[in-house]
């Protein structure tokens, strides 16, 4: 497997904060990924890499940005936080077809 | 835009049991994949349909892509207390396509 490292593992913040979720891999693999994941709603994408120069918005990308610093390096931002992106966070990178997923950040907004 | 359903949400299975879980897409798909989360995990790739009516199995699991390419299913026979977790299908639009994934089917073992 691909691996992928989030950090922070858990992150609580306040309304209106800045935050940023960082995701890393060390397997080369071009294509990276955003999720949030909600209770009955599966994993929805947020935004897409398919190299360092692409990105591209997913189906809920209000509210977050991007930036793909290096093949290496996803990193994921709320501008200004506010409760209802209260979620698990997932990065994944994708090699040939299949999709690896790292351990999650878990974010509460209050 | 693309759209992805599973059913049940909800899976309460006996141990021993056999169960089947449905994915339905609304276009064709070029093909579909399966994951499983496993309690406070992440989700595990477990394999990719690609072939009209193709089924494939892994021990007690088997996993069947529709004749339309629209929908698939993930049938556990003797269910474990192992097969615990949340079952993700995934399908893809296009070869390399981002993946559209379904709300997935959470799957509870009474021993």
């Amino acid at each position: 497997d691909a691996d992928v490292t989030q950090t922070p593992r858990n992150r609580i913040t306040k309304t209106g904060k800045r935050i940023m979720l960082e995701c890393s891999q060390t397997k080369g693999h071009d294509r990276m990924y955003w999720y949030r994941q909600d209770p009955g709603l599966g994993l929805r994408l947020i935004y897409y890499s398919f190299d360092v120069k692409d990105i591209n918005k997913g189906e809920i990308s209000d509210g977050y940005s991007v930036s793909r610093q290096a093949q290496a390096k996803f990193s994921l931002s709320l501008e200004s936080a506010i409760p209802n992106q209260t979620a698990l966070y997932f990065c994944a990178t994708q090699l040939g077809e299949t999709q690896y997923f790292g351990p999650g950040t878990r974010l509460l907004v209050l | 835009g693309q759209q992805v359903m599973q059913i049940p949400q909800y899976q309460h299975v006996q141990e021993g049991e056999d169960f089947t879980t449905y994915c339905n897409s609304s276009t064709t798909l070029s093909n579909i994949q399966w994951y499983k989360q496993r309690p406070g995990g992440h989700p595990v790739f477990l394999i990719q349909l690609v072939k009209s009516g193709e089924v494939k199995k892994q021990k007690r699991l088997t996993f069947q892509f529709g004749e339309a390419k629209k929908n698939s299913s993930l049938h556990i026979t003797a269910t474990q207390t192992t097969d615990v977790g949340t079952y993700f299908c995934a399908g893809a639009r296009g070869t390399g396509n981002k993946l559209t994934f379904g709300g997935g089917t959470r799957v509870l073992v009474k021993p």
